[in-house]
């Protein structure tokens, strides 16, 4: 399988911007998602990019892919204290069984 | 407007119990999953059914059966439950379409302990 690494921790301001980036090794990759899991909820599909794209902007979200280094990155404009969760990127390609999640990123927005 | 539904929600056993957790969905959608997802670690998948009636083994099948027998329902069975399934139980499910392939709807998960 494939390896999906981010970073645990994240704290910003109310009002900052988050970023909150990740790493895959499966350079055959087609799509990248991003997911939001709040306290006691499963997860929520925020957005996604395919490989052959760079970036893709929705509302407050920019998600970045660079293919060359395998590092996508999910930016939060405007962080809200209901942006606090735990965000999941999540790598694969075609298949029902090919996509492997990272650990997650707990983002606490700091009022 | 249920969506994807898991029951049930918590659950305490003891070693060598059995048990099944159901997962409900009421959108037709063809694809159904189960993850786990443990403390530290991202989801992983257990099995999953691309259809009525098929199932599949995912990374970690290891203890586990499903059964896929009406469209809506994906059952998940321990058939003799160890402390190492201790974790969260999700349920995940999509039709065909751009995202063909990956989960879009999950249910709120199931929080077993085995003791």
């Amino acid at each position: 399988g494939e390896d999906v690494e981010q970073s645990l921790f994240l704290s910003v301001r109310e009002g900052d911007s988050s970023v909150i980036n990740c790493t895959y090794t499966d350079s055959s990759s087609t799509y990248l998602y991003w997911y939001k899991q709040e306290p006691g909820a499963g997860l929520q599909l925020l957005t996604y990019i395919f490989s052959n794209m760079d970036m893709k902007q929705d509302q407050r979200l920019t998600v970045l892919l660079n293919k060359k280094d395998k590092h996508l990155s999910l930016r939060i404009a405007d962080t809200q204290t209901g942006d606090s969760a735990i965000y999941f990127c999540a790598a694969g390609g075609a298949g029902a069984n090919n996509l492997f999640f990272g650990t997650g990123t707990r983002l606490t927005v700091i009022p | 407007n249920a969506g994807v539904t898991q029951t049930p929600k918590f659950r305490v056993l003891k070693t060598g119990q059995s048990m099944t957790l159901l997962c409900a969905q009421d959108m037709n959608h063809e694809y159904m999953y189960w993850y786990r997802q443990d403390p530290g670690m991202g989801l992983r998948l257990i099995h999953y059914s691309v259809g009525e009636g098929t199932t599949a083994k995912g990374e970690v099948p290891d203890g586990y059966n499903v059964s896929r027998l009406k469209k809506q329902n994906f059952l998940l069975g321990l058939e003799s439950a160890a402390p190492s399934q201790t974790s969260v139980y999700f349920c995940a499910t999509h039709s065909l379409g751009p995202l063909s392939n990956q989960p879009q709807h999950f249910g709120d998960g199931t929080r077993l302990s085995i003791l």
